[in-house]
């Protein structure tokens, strides 16, 4: 079946750009999560949905980074004013509820900020 | 907070070597432990996972251990293949949901 898709692959875009960042998890899953992969860096957990709960917003690094999940299924992550720093992979993953750790990643999308 | 160390890449092994990446873990609780893989051009993906001491995840060959008294969970494989050149990540899923990655280590099998 259809894994996690992420859109756009790659997203070059100017300091002060907002951006909106697109994952569609796999059907039926009802977690998801975002991360964000910097240069050196492990993968920093950002932001989580489960079901109807509220999300899990304690790994957002500020507040010009939010997400939403329409429908309990596809989420967009925005980033406004976007800084050089901003500048990495973003992962999306899904999961069923009854495995949580168990993570389906997608393939992520790179954003340059420059 | 939790935390995950593991050993730095990169590393490059010939074909049928014994690899050893070393992972070590703070964490409050019982963390349940696992190893991705991320394969050239793919998404990342689980290898194995323990939820418990003293647990062996295996797959695909390699194996590791959850050593609560070293706070270690070591992935090996006894004879790699060049089709295990990938980027591994340690990690940690804590009492909730949330998972804590290491920076990953780059493997390069050659033939």
């Amino acid at each position: 079946g259809a894994g996690v898709s992420q859109s756009p692959s790659n997203k070059v875009t100017e300091k002060g750009k907002d951006v909106e960042l697109r994952c569609d998890p796999i059907s039926g899953h009802t977690a998801l999560y975002w991360y964000r992969q910097s240069l050196g860096q492990g993968l920093e957990f950002l932001i989580y949905f489960q079901g109807n709960s509220a999300p899990d917003k304690s790994g957002l690094p500020s507040d010009r980074f939010s997400a939403e999940r329409t429908g309990g299924s596809v989420s967009t992550l925005t980033i406004q004013r976007t800084q050089q720093e901003d500048s990495a992979v973003y992962l999306c993953a899904s999961s069923p509820e009854t495995a949580s750790y168990e993570q389906y990643f997608g393939p992520g999308t790179r954003l340059t900020v420059t | 907070g939790d935390s995950v160390t593991q050993m730095e890449g990169p590393v490059t092994l010939s074909e049928e070597a014994f690899l050893t990446i070393n992972c070590t873990y703070t964490a409050t609780g019982y963390p349940s432990l696992f190893w991705y893989v991320q394969y050239p051009g793919e998404g990342l993906q689980l290898l194995l996972k323990a939820t418990k001491a003293d647990d062996k995840g295996s797959n695909k060959g390699f194996e590791a251990t959850y050593r609560k008294e070293t706070t270690s969970f070591h992935l090996e494989k006894g004879s790699v293949q060049v089709s295990d050149s990938a980027v591994y990540f340690c990690l940690i899923g804590g009492s909730n949901y949330k998972l804590t990655f290491g920076k990953g280590t780059l493997l390069t099998v050659n033939p």
